[in-house]
């Protein structure tokens, strides 16, 4: 069974200061992670994809099959960052999404 | 990138009806697309895989009859919501893969919010 946790429902932190979003996964075979992005009143956006290895809008996030995490990672919050963030894994069949955290940036 | 788009983006009606959503894929061809469901403040949660000129995939627990999904074209699924109750309110989205990608990644929709009364 594919699992994804995210222990972090909601996460507040001040401008400036780093922000790590926890994401923890649970698949037998290899896995594909994903973290998405929704800001408010807008649709779920692709964020980042663990294969590309790239930093998009400050954040980066690298997977630890050891861990088997894969956390989000930006080192100076801005408070356009404040959304709701989900990681996600794709399985064999089927893409599964954390619960979510709320990220606030405070000014 | 891929755009997705839903038809509506709400919509309310009376207990015992159906309803149909629409979700296209804008600027590609999508031989697979996804429907979701999302509670409110909880995370999605799929309810099946729609493929082109064949039927869906439904999860476990999701009733077929019930939420019926026609994938006719490469560019148009649609779900339909029969015979409709209140507990069957909810925010319904979809989402498709981009074949011009090499990755897994999936484009969403906006979403439509069901409400039933």
């Amino acid at each position: 069974a594919q699992r994804v946790t995210q222990p972090e429902k909601l996460l507040s932190v001040f401008k400036g200061a780093p922000v790590e979003l926890k994401c923890n996964y649970s698949y037998s075979g290899s896995p594909e992670l994903f973290w998405y992005v929704q800001y408010s009143r807008q649709r779920l956006q692709l964020l980042l994809r663990h294969i590309s290895r790239e930093s998009i809008k400050g954040f980066t996030a690298d997977l630890n099959k050891g861990e088997t995490s894969f956390h989000l990672k930006k080192p100076f919050a801005q408070e356009e960052d404040s959304a709701m963030y989900y990681c996600a894994l794709q399985g064999a069949q089927k893409l599964v999404f954390g619960q979510g955290t709320r990220l606030t940036i405070n000014p | 990138g891929a755009v997705v788009s839903q038809h509506p983006s709400w919509v309310i009606c009376k207990s015992g009806t159906s309803v149909k959503i629409e979700c296209r894929s804008l600027d590609f061809q999508a031989t697979t697309m996804f429907w979701y469901r999302q509670f409110p403040k909880q995370s999605l949660m799929l309810m099946a895989t729609s493929n082109e000129g064949s039927k869906a995939t439904y999860e476990q627990g999701v009733e077929k009859d019930k939420f019926l999904i026609n994938h006719a074209s490469l560019t148009l699924s649609t779900l339909t919501v029969t015979s409709a109750h209140p507990e069957d309110s909810s925010f319904y989205i979809c989402s498709a893969r981009d074949p011009r990608t090499s990755g897994y990644e999936q484009y969403f929709g906006p979403g439509t919010r069901l409400t039933v009364t």
